[in-house]
């Protein structure tokens, strides 16, 4: 399998709710991070997972949490939803010792 | 001052002109990625870059590891290529977190 593929496309939800965003990464990718770009500015770093153990963490409150699966796919999930958590939200994956990340195309968030 | 700068922020051109955006770090890096995102779309990866240069189509990136600065270069540019393009910069640990840069927004007119 390659690529990263990222579900849903896109979501809508009311604030106050929780949502689980998810990604599936190329097999061997054990490291994945997971980015939020709100409207008009570059992706923020929300934290990475290798081998199923967070291991770095951007300035997001503990409303934002992840796993990371044995089968290379991991999820972010957000809970309480605020207006701001509107944006696209990024996965990218690699196997450590690979120089780059392979991208997923993003899942678009609108609370309302 | 941001670990990744990319300059300009905003760009105009006409139909066929040469177009360079640039992006510098400051970070060490194992790659720099040249993204593209189109208008409400997702993330393109455009290029992956630890050395020298690669092509593809219209597209050329640089890089240049001893002054910690790339460029994305477009030739004969169109107005399918409107979008905006962001530069990710590859952290060189095994943690190697991705620090993207603000993004170039490109606007190519016919």
């Amino acid at each position: 399998e390659t690529g990263v593929t990222q579900s849903p496309t896109h979501l809508i939800k009311t604030r106050g709710q929780q949502v689980t965003l998810r990604c599936s990464s190329q097999s061997g990718h054990n490291t994945v991070s997971w980015y939020q770009q709100a409207l008009g500015q570059g992706p923020q770093f929300i934290f990475q997972y290798y081998r199923e153990e967070e291991n770095g963490r951007g300035n997001f409150p503990p409303r934002f949490s992840g796993l990371q699966f044995p089968n290379y796919s991991s999820e972010l999930n957000v809970n309480a939803l605020e207006l701001d958590d509107s944006a696209l939200y990024l996965c990218a994956s690699r196997r450590v010792g690979d120089y780059g990340y392979t991208f997923g195309s993003g899942t678009r968030l609108t609370v309302v | 001052k941001n670990e990744v700068e990319q300059s300009p922020q905003n760009l105009t051109a006409q139909e066929g002109e040469f177009i360079t955006i640039n992006c510098s770090y400051s970070v060490g890096i194992s790659a720099l990625h040249w993204l593209q995102q189109h208008p409400g779309g997702g993330i393109v990866s455009l290029f992956m870059l630890s050395s020298g240069k690669k092509k593809h189509g219209r597209l050329i990136a640089t890089i240049n590891i001893q002054e910690k600065h790339s460029s994305l270069h477009i030739t004969a540019s169109h107005p399918r290529d409107s979008a905006v393009y962001i530069c990710a910069a590859a952290g060189g640990t095994s943690y190697g977190k991705l620090t993207f840069g603000q993004g170039t927004i490109l606007t190519v007119h016919p």
